[in-house]
């Protein structure tokens, strides 16, 4: 089975920073990668997608991940924090065909002003 | 332009009354499936069905019911609710054919046993 590890189950950065979320993964074929973004109180809200296209993908609201295969990574960045980033974060993997994904623990972020 | 959507809310149930959490798509999604989230520990798949008449068990199966009638509708039933089912659910859908295609996910539904 496969399985995904967040690095950090809290994260808080200061506005205007680098925001870095970290995900592992193990995989025993090529994998669909994922991360999704949770907002207090609602469902989660796709971010951003590896389909074995470019490496380097990028996402709704200037967040970007770059697939690392020789690391089994697919880390999230966004190069400058604003308030309303400050959300729940989850990376997945895709398995059995599409019909399981499974999450990571999830990392919330908090942003400081 | 609804999506997902999952009724209801909010529920508060005592130990061993059942209920039925309901789902339904307006996207022609032949994939359905239910999660619940716990906290640290993300979702994890409950069932999920890839069209009528047709579903399979996820992860953390046990104390839950699903059928797939029509393509649009996928309940899931907790036929007698137990403390340990307190977690929030959230209902998926997506197009079938690529492992890739996006899950949908609706709002969630939050539910109490006490």
């Amino acid at each position: 089975a496969q399985s995904v590890t967040q690095l950090g189950s809290h994260v808080s950065v200061s506005e205007g920073a680098l925001v870095l979320l970290r995900c592992n993964y193990s995989s025993s074929v090529p994998p669909y990668l994922f991360w999704y973004v949770q907002y207090p109180n609602q469902g989660l809200q796709l971010l951003l997608k590896y389909t074995s296209a470019a490496t380097l993908v990028k996402g709704i609201n200037g967040f970007e991940a770059e697939f690392k295969k020789s690391e089994t990574s697919f880390h999230l960045t966004k190069p400058s924090a604003h308030m309303s980033d400050a959300a729940e974060y989850f990376c997945a993997v895709s398995e059995n065909a599409g019909n399981m994904l499974t999450f990571g623990g999830g990392t919330r972020l908090m942003v400081k002003p | 332009n609804a999506g997902v959507t999952q009724t209801p809310k909010f529920q508060v149930l005592k130990t061993g009354q059942s209920m039925t959490l309901q789902c339904a798509q307006d996207m022609n999604h032949e994939y359905m499936s239910w999660y619940r989230q716990d906290p640290g520990m993300g979702l994890r798949l409950i069932h999920y069905s890839v069209g009528a008449g047709i579903t399979d068990q996820g992860e953390v199966p046990n104390g839950y019911n699903v059928s797939r009638s029509t393509t649009e509708d996928f309940p899931l039933r907790l036929l007698s609710a137990a403390p340990s089912q307190t977690s929030v659910y959230f209902c998926a859908s997506r197009r079938t054919g690529e492992a890739g295609n996006t899950i949908y996910f609706g709002e969630g539904s939050w539910l109490t046993v006490v």
